[in-house]
């Protein structure tokens, strides 16, 4: 199963451009890669979600090299209201049993100051 | 507007008690998730389901139970509550498998006593 590994904080300045990195050495063939942003006392919201290559959306961009075992969230000009934690998710088949387990990233705390 | 919705939000119980934890969604998705979220661990999968009678168990679902009767409901319950369970849950839905894109509720915090 695909475990995942990310940078346990960041900081930033505001306008800067934010790379977040995540490392998941065993993702299997089907699965995505998804990132979520989570806020204080709120649930998580989902950001961008790719397979390979790059994906662009209105907040982000997400870089997945051919072999698919790192993936980088990439925040452009950044804001003091990107503060907050960035999860980085690979979903993932068990094949023993054909179950899902979703595993999310242990989180990456980014702090952007003035 | 389509959400999910958590209740209670806050909810204090005793060791040994059952509880159970509500997850309402109006986006008419097949797929509910229940997670817990602990300091150090990020979100871990309690239970998910991916239509109604189905329910399947994800990383740490000793302890817990969950049931699927209608599309918008999956309740989370506790059959007795330990310590260990102190914790914040998080439902959350999706439209299918294939996508990860999943929109949680606002969590429920947890306390067992």
């Amino acid at each position: 199963l695909a475990k995942t590994t990310q940078p346990i904080s960041m900081d930033s300045y505001e306008g800067q451009e934010v790379n977040i990195t995540c490392s998941h050495n065993n993702i299997a063939t089907n699965d995505y890669i998804t990132w979520y942003q989570q806020f204080p006392s709120q649930g998580p919201r989902f950001i961008i979600q790719g397979y390979k290559t790059k994906v662009t959306n209105e907040v982000a961009s997400l870089f997945i090299p051919a072999d698919r075992k790192s993936s980088t969230l990439s925040l452009p000009r950044v804001s003091l209201s990107d503060t907050a934690v960035y999860y980085c998710l690979v979903g993932a088949k068990d094949p023993m049993d054909s179950s899902y387990k979703l595993i999310f990233g242990s989180g990456t705390r980014l702090l952007v100051r003035p | 507007d389509a959400e999910i919705t958590q209740s209670p939000r806050h909810k204090i119980t005793e060791t040994g008690r059952q509880v159970t934890l509500a997850c309402h969604q109006t986006w008419n998705h097949n797929n509910m998730f229940w997670y817990r979220q602990d300091l150090g661990h990020g979100l871990r999968l309690i239970h998910y389901s991916y239509g109604v009678q189905d329910t399947n168990k994800g990383e740490v679902s000793d302890g817990y139970s969950v049931s699927r009767s209608n599309t918008e409901d999956l309740p989370l319950t506790l059959e007795s509550a330990a310590s260990s369970q102190t914790s914040v849950y998080f439902c959350a839905s999706s439209r299918d498998m294939s996508s990860y894109e999943q929109y949680f509720g606002p969590g429920t915090r947890l306390t067992v006593t």
